[in-house]
């Protein structure tokens, strides 16, 4: 059965500081692998998609990398702001016609 | 453009009645999805449309199905509902499938309760 798994499920920081998500994926065979944001009540917004080609991907503040070996994934913010306060999930989809399987996510919040 | 509509917004249903959820893709999308999130069982698949066909189904019962129209635009039905089905329902459109390099786009929910 193929299960992701996010590390840690909170995790509270002060402003300012850089941090680094966690995901794992049991099935290393991964075509590609999402980050999405989701506000409280709200639907996700995707953040960065990286191919299985791929080893990492960037956008401002968020870089996204992909270790396929070891089944991890890490999105690290830079310079975190109290607006990053939410919840981030990883999904890996397995082949190019497969469903997304979704983590648990991980409930950042940024203290001022 | 456009995001990805879904409507209604809100839902208060009760056990035993039927229910239709209606989801607009962003103009060009032929792809569509549908994910059930529970603060217990978290983001769950339910399936996934292209062109009118489905293409995946998820591990939820036959009183779950969906349909796309020519349009791309889909439904979701839920029959006979139950308490366990208040949920945040969400629909995510794409490019095309193989989804490849698209990411996916979130509409913001129907939110449903079941009393």
């Amino acid at each position: 059965k193929q299960e992701v798994t996010q590390i840690p499920a909170a995790l509270s920081v002060p402003e300012g500081e850089n941090l680094v998500l966690n995901c794992s994926f049991t099935d290393s065979a991964i075509y590609n692998l999402q980050w999405f944001r989701q506000d409280p009540g709200k639907g996700l917004t995707s953040l960065l998609l990286i191919q299985s080609s791929q080893r990492e991907q960037t956008s401002g503040r968020l870089n996204a990398s992909l270790d396929k070996s070891s089944g991890r994934s890490t999105l690290y913010i830079a310079a975190s702001q109290p607006g990053d306060s939410a919840t981030y999930l990883c999904a890996p989809r397995y082949s190019s016609a497969s469903k997304i399987i979704f983590g648990s996510g991980t409930r950042l919040s940024i203290r001022p | 453009k456009a995001g990805v509509t879904q409507t209604p917004r809100y839902l208060i249903k009760t056990r035993g009645q039927q229910v239709t959820l209606s989801c607009s893709p962003i103009s060009g999308h032929r792809s569509v999805s549908w994910y059930q999130q529970t603060p217990g069982q978290g983001l769950q698949f339910l399936f996934e449309y292209f062109s009118e066909t489905q293409r995946n189904k998820g591990n939820f019962p036959g009183r779950f199905s969906g349909r796309q129209f020519s349009n791309s635009r889909s439904e979701m039905n839920v029959s006979t509902l139950e308490l366990g089905d208040s949920a945040l329902y969400l629909c995510a459109s794409s490019f095309s499938l193989p989804a490849g390099t698209e990411k996916l786009f979130f509409g913001s929910g129907t939110q449903l309760s079941v009393l």
